[in-house]
């Protein structure tokens, strides 16, 4: 069974750094791309970020390019969101989601979703 | 502002058909793929249409995903209660330099 385990989110202060997880099982990491999407309170989906499955291929949302980066350990199974200089736009829920087999653009698979708040 | 538009709510009794329209240009709809997603409330999003018109396993064929040109469409036959949901369409944007993009959603209640 396909499983994606998100963690890492939480209160954060404006200004301040936070670094998502997502753990993965059930298939092989190695073998698919990766994605960050987030969902502020009430609001819509917005696809953050991409990562292609060796890591060489990376793309970000316009609204995110430069502070966050994503990145991935295909030994750990593990995807990773490292964030910085965090916003309170940036308050959202942030899901990890994999590609629909060989459909890279297609989001097959999701996680349960960590629910990052910036506030002081 | 997304780069695809969706009417933000749509609506239909038991058994009804429904569409959800999504709107685009030819840098995005007119040149890509479009995907659907089911949210149900609570929940993480669900693929339920990849390729315009493909359904994954386990996706019951009420539902349907149909594009021309620079539009389109979900239908949804024999609506039941439980297809009360936001449903969200997705593609990628060749003018952008970012992952894909999503339509701001569209609220479906079944009346």
């Amino acid at each position: 069974e396909v499983q994606l385990v998100e963690s890492g989110g939480g209160l954060v202060q404006p200004g301040g750094s936070l670094r998502l997880s997502c753990i993965v099982s059930g298939f092989t990491f190695s073998s698919y791309e990766m994605n960050w999407v987030r969902q502020a309170p009430g609001k819509g989906l917005e696809w953050v970020s991409y990562i292609s499955s060796r890591g060489t291929t990376i793309y970000y949302a316009d609204s995110v390019k430069g502070r966050f980066t994503i990145s991935r350990d295909n030994a750990k199974n593990s995807l990773y969101l490292q964030m910085n200089s965090l916003r309170a736009e940036d308050t959202a829920v942030y899901y990890c989601a994999r590609s629909y087999g060989d459909y890279e653009s297609a989001l097959g698979y999701w996680g349960q979703g960590t629910l990052v708040t910036v506030s002081s | 502002q997304s780069v695809l538009t969706q009417p933000p709510s749509a609506s239909g009794t038991p058994g009804q058909r429904v569409t959800i329209s999504c709107s685009g240009s030819s840098s995005n709809i007119g040149s890509n793929y479009v995907y659907w997603y089911q949210q149900l409330p609570g929940t993480a999003p669900k693929l339920l249409i990849y390729s315009n018109n493909q359904r994954p396993s386990g996706v019951p064929d009420r539902f349907s995903g149909s594009k021309s040109g620079t539009s389109a469409s979900l239908a949804i036959s024999g609506l039941r209660s439980e297809d009360e949901a936001d449903y969200y369409c997705s593609t990628w944007d060749d003018s952008l330099s970012g992952p894909g993009v999503f339509g701001g959603g569209t609220k479906l209640t079944v009346l």
